[in-house]
């Protein structure tokens, strides 16, 4: 089993739809979760953490988080073509390291 | 406020010699972290240091790798002898102790090509 395991897509969604991207991870004692965005090409861009339970808000994007389930989400709102990328999913361990493991990433598609 | 800056941004290399990559990371920024990335994958660590001190290294990290960030502040990431699975996007990130969830920042990357 993969330490952190993403759909690797493509996910296609019209402009203007919402987008779901869903993450699953096998620490379960894991504390800190984030979602970064990586157009073609570019390096990752961080776009929201998320360390509580629940759903956390900026903007257009909204991430969830699930530890009993082990499951961290992220929902994009009024997709634009601009938010077509890769989206990776990382998660730090819960042995107190410095490393960040990553999903393979999914692949998102929004059509004009 | 600049971002981590990473140098060279491409490095085309014949299989056998060896290359140096920089990385300056955020200014205030005291962690910084090593991560190599192929085509498809999510980026894999490679190795991190708080302040000068190299507190982790991947079994990524073979005797062929070495980084160092000998006064806290820049880092360098050398491969000796290189080979063509050595091919890949080389990352560095960095991030604050003084951030709740130690967030990590990436540069642009290096692009390594060994032909």
């Amino acid at each position: 089993q993969k330490e952190v395991e993403q759909n690797s897509g493509p996910l296609s969604v019209p402009e203007g739809a919402i987008a779901s991207l869903n993450c699953t991870y096998s620490d379960r004692g894991s504390q800190s979760f984030f979602w970064y965005r990586q157009y073609s090409g570019k390096s990752p861009e961080l776009i929201m953490f998320i360390y509580s339970n629940g759903d956390k808000e900026d903007g257009r994007f909204t991430a969830q988080l699930n530890k009993a389930s082990q499951y961290v989400s992220l929902l994009i709102r009024d997709s634009q073509p601009s938010d077509s990328a890769t989206y990776l999913c990382a998660v730090y361990g819960s042995s107190n390291t410095g490393k960040l493991i990553f999903g393979q990433g999914t692949t998102l598609q929004v059509k004009p | 406020d600049t971002g981590v800056s990473q140098n060279p941004r491409h490095k085309i290399t014949k299989r056998g010699q060896n290359v140096t990559f920089r990385c300056d990371p955020i200014s205030e920024h005291n962690r910084l972290y090593w991560y190599r990335q192929t085509l498809g994958q999510g980026p894999e660590f490679l190795t991190y240091f708080q302040n000068e001190a190299q507190l982790e290294k991947s079994r990524l990290l073979s005797d062929r790798f070495s980084a160092e960030r000998p006064k806290g502040s820049f880092s360098t990431l050398e491969i000796q002898r290189t080979e063509q699975g050595d091919s890949a996007m080389y990352l560095c990130a960095s991030s604050s102790e003084l951030a709740f969830t130690y967030e990590q920042y990436f540069g642009p990357g290096t692009r390594l090509t060994v032909t």
